[in-house]
Order: structure tokens, then sequence, then C-alpha cells
């Protein structure tokens, strides 16, 4: 069951803060966070595991509600190079399945 | 190691004919996955290999889609017979053995099927 993120699309200025949300209607054991700009790969964001434990390398910080079966993603005072599109991916064996994507436009 | 590369990056193919993609991962990378995205769309899994062994495969699969990883290193992706709607952005992905880690994509191989 594919993962629902939303918004599907927000436009920010440089500076400003956006909250992108992944959820699901079944257990989540982790969400994976991507980003892809446009004509190339999706780039590694942060993993959240079931129990608290994070795994990432940029200054970004998410959140993970088990109970709820979701997850958000923070991006605060935001950077030009912060546009792309967002992917969240769930999955618990490596396999990952990706929402529809929140595509994010930073203006200056 | 320079990433997970993929060949070719384009390729235009006429109905009916058959393509095969390539995937190099990174050299200390078990796992191997391989994806499809259209336009405007998520990635879609397609299937996973742990070093030789496909581990997984989509029931969304059709047969005429087939994937090998005969040494544990790079993968090859065959389509057979291709359709209109087969027409993507097919990408790989590797990482280590453990599911729950950074996976690298490479930056894809584009299909068009005219």
């Amino acid at each position: 069951q594919q993962p629902v993120q939303s918004p599907q699309a927000v436009i920010l200025r440089e500076g400003e803060d956006a909250v992108i949300n992944c959820s699901s209607s079944k257990a989540l054991y982790s969400v994976h966070w991507y980003r892809q700009k446009h004509g190339e790969a999706p780039v590694f964001l942060m993993i959240l595991l079931k129990g608290g434990e994070q795994k990432g390398h940029e200054k970004i910080s998410a959140s993970f509600n088990e109970k709820k079966q979701q997850s958000s993603l923070y991006l605060t005072a935001s950077q030009l190079s912060y546009s792309g599109t967002y992917f969240c991916g769930t999955g618990n064996t490596g396999k990952l399945i990706f929402g529809q994507g929140t595509t994010l436009q930073v203006k200056p | 190691d320079t990433g997970v590369s993929q060949d070719p990056r384009h390729k235009i193919t006429k109905r009916g004919q058959n393509v095969t993609f390539r995937c190099d991962p990174i050299s200390e990378h078990n796992r191997l996955y391989w994806y499809r995205q259209t336009l405007g769309q998520g990635p879609e899994f397609l299937t996973y290999f742990q070093n030789e062994a496909q581990l997984e495969k989509s029931r969304l699969l059709s047969d005429r889609f087939s994937a090998e990883r005969p040494k544990g290193s790079f993968s090859t992706l065959e389509i057979q017979r291709t359709e209109q709607g087969d027409s993507a952005m097919y990408l790989c992905a590797s990482s280590l053995e453990d599911g729950n880690t950074e996976a690298f994509f490479g930056q894809g191989t584009r299909l068009t099927v005219v």
C-alpha cells in the first residue's frame, strides 16, 4: 500500500519553514526520506526506525509516530538548494514503497 | 568508487523489441534494487537482490521483465517485447546488507518505446 504524502506541492521564500507529511494505512517499521531534483537521482536524507532510531546526514529533522503510522519531515530556514521533490518510502526489508512525492519550490 | 552507474542513460526502441539495461552498484554493497519511475510519480519497486540471489519480485511485474545479478556484482534488467507502457525511467539502487540503511541511486536509464 502506497504511503500518502501531503501537501502535494509547496512554494516557500528563502528562510521560511515547511513540513511534509507521510501517512500509511499499514504498520510502519521504518520511513525513509529522499529528495530528487529534476533529472537527477533520488538522494538519501534520513531513515527513521521503529523504536526511535534515526539515521541521516543532513541538517534536516523528522519525526516518526508509530501509533499514528505517520512521519513528518521538517525543513527549517529553507535554502534555494532545498528545492526538489521529496519522497517518503516505507518498508522493513530494504525494498521501499514510495509515496507520490511533494514538490517543494524555494524562491529567493 | 564513483557511486552507482547505469548504462545506457537513454534508450529509444521500437515496440516489440527487446532491451537490456545494466547497473553497476557500489562495490561493497550486497543489495541491489530496481525501480521504475514515471513522470510525476515516486519510484515503483520492481525487484531486488542480495548478492546473486533475487529475493523478491513485484507482483505487478510482467513476465516480460527479467533481472539477473550473476556474480553478485553488476545486474542486468531485460524487457522483452517492449510496449509503449514500458516507457519510464529505470532506476537502480544499492545498499549494504541491512535493509534499513541508506540506498544510493544511479542516474537511471530513460526508456522510450515508440
